[in-house]
């Protein structure tokens, strides 16, 4: 079945320390996305990429590193620069030309 | 700079009652236009989507969206809601050139039975 997974479901971690998020497609989507979803303000972008060794900076990306080795393969590191780290993360994969985006089932991570 | 603003963040309805969520975006070029719905607990959802060729569009569950070129608008309308539409709606937009994909803050949706 082609879809896209995000692992693990629920993460936790201590302040200061990084974590890295995954975030894998078997669509042989081009572009790949990672959102940030807070209560009252939507999904925000963090990164995005289009192609393979190239990324691009979303709307909140400080804090933030990303990496595209692979095309299936798009992975988010929060890094301990987060000043907000704790919440909902959405990885999406999308086709070029007309098409939706796919959405994995989200990572919630959560720092103490 | 690509953005996506809705007005309308909390909207209480009656059953029966019409709906209609504003999503106003700005963006220069084409575009593909999204709306998603998040009823509670549950992930994201594919509402309808806008590619091309006719500006209305309907999708499921009885949705429909008007794309209004000149009026950078892609508002949700539905004739009458039920006590199961209540969620929360995202409006979003594709940018083709920055292949950006932005979303709104979303609508919360209560509808009272």
């Amino acid at each position: 079945d082609g879809g896209i997974t995000q692992s693990p479901k629920y993460l936790f971690r201590k302040e200061g320390q990084n974590v890295t998020l995954s975030c894998e497609q078997n669509l042989n989507h081009d572009a790949m996305y990672w959102y940030r979803q807070d209560p009252g303000q939507g999904l925000r972008l963090i990164y995005y990429s289009q192609i393979v060794n190239d990324f691009q900076k979303g709307d909140i990306a400080e804090g933030y590193s990303v990496s595209r080795e692979k095309k299936e393969s798009f992975p988010l590191t929060v890094t301990s620069a987060q000043k907000n780290p704790t919440a909902f993360y959405l990885c999406a994969s999308k086709g070029q030309g007309d098409t939706e985006a796919f959405f994995g089932q989200g990572t919630r991570l959560t720092v103490v | 700079a690509q953005s996506v603003s809705q007005h309308n963040h909390h909207v209480i309805l009656s059953e029966a009652a019409s709906l209609e969520l504003g999503c106003n975006y700005s963006y220069g070029g084409t575009v593909n236009l999204f709306w998603y719905v998040q009823y509670p607990g549950q992930h994201l959802q594919l509402l309808l989507k806008y590619f091309s060729g006719d500006p209305l569009v309907k999708g499921i569950k009885g949705f429909e969206a008007e794309f209004i070129k000149s009026k950078f608008s892609f508002n949700l309308r539905k004739p009458s809601v039920q006590w199961s539409d209540t969620a929360e709606y995202f409006c979003a937009v594709f940018g083709f050139g920055n292949e950006k994909l932005t979303f709104g803050t979303g609508t919360r949706l209560t509808i009272i039975p």
